[in-house]
């Protein structure tokens, strides 16, 4: 079964930490990985979208890595700002699947 | 057009009314995909079209749900018979090839009384 988890389901964090996000899938044979966020209310925002080929991804606070022999991914998000606050969903699309298969997401809050 | 474009993007309906959901894709993407998303919880696949046809419609959850995509252009999705539990947000995505970034839509409230 194509299955897609993150943890924490919720994080809450003072501004300017450094956070990371973790993305579980429980099949390697991945063809690439996406990472969004959603505002309230609001559609998704693509991220990063990493390939299969590759092991990480990054744009400015952002970087994604993919680990696809442990079935993971990570969103790292460095000197965290109170406009980062989102839930942050991760994607995945199978070598065999024409769709992705989404994660529950993290809610993240940062404070001011 | 600059983004994906949804309407309506509200629809209050009555249990067992027939409800019609439009997504207009970003022109030239070839790519568009039919999501939906309880509260709390991932987008959920539902159909996917390559160009004018349906290359995997396994996500439909029964006969009531049907898309069609006539040009190759803007989808519609059509619920039939809507039951309380088909309230979700109805989200459209597209891209310029299955395999690349996804453009969503801000989504389709839908919600059966």
């Amino acid at each position: 079964k194509q299955e897609v988890t993150q943890i924490p389901a919720a994080l809450s964090v003072p501004e300017g930490e450094n956070l990371v996000l973790n993305c579980s899938f429980t099949d390697s044979a991945i063809y690439n990985l996406q990472w969004f966020r959603q505002d309230p209310g609001k559609g998704l925002t693509s991220l990063l979208l990493i390939q299969s080929s590759q092991r990480e991804q990054t744009s400015g606070r952002l970087n994604a890595s993919l680990d696809k022999s442990s079935g993971r991914s990570t969103l790292y998000i460095a000197a965290s700002q109170p406009g980062d606050s989102a839930t942050y969903l991760c994607a995945v699309r199978y070598n065999y699947g024409q769709n992705f298969v989404f994660g529950p997401g993290t809610r993240l809050s940062v404070l001011p | 057009g600059a983004g994906v474009s949804q309407t309506p993007s509200n629809k209050v309906t009555e249990k067992g009314k027939y409800v019609e959901l439009r997504c207009d894709p970003i022109s030239g993407h070839t790519a568009l995909y039919w999501y939906r998303q309880s509260l709390g919880q991932g987008p959920e696949f539902l159909i996917y079209f390559q160009g004018t046809g349906a290359a995997d419609d396994s996500g439909l959850p029964n006969d009531r749900f049907f898309a069609v995509r006539p040009e190759g252009s803007v989808s519609t999705l059509k619920i039939q018979r809507t039951e309380r539990g088909d309230s979700a947000v109805y989200l459209c995505a597209s891209s310029t090839h299955r395999a690349n970034v996804l453009t969503f839509g801000a989504g389709s409230r839908l919600t059966v009384l």
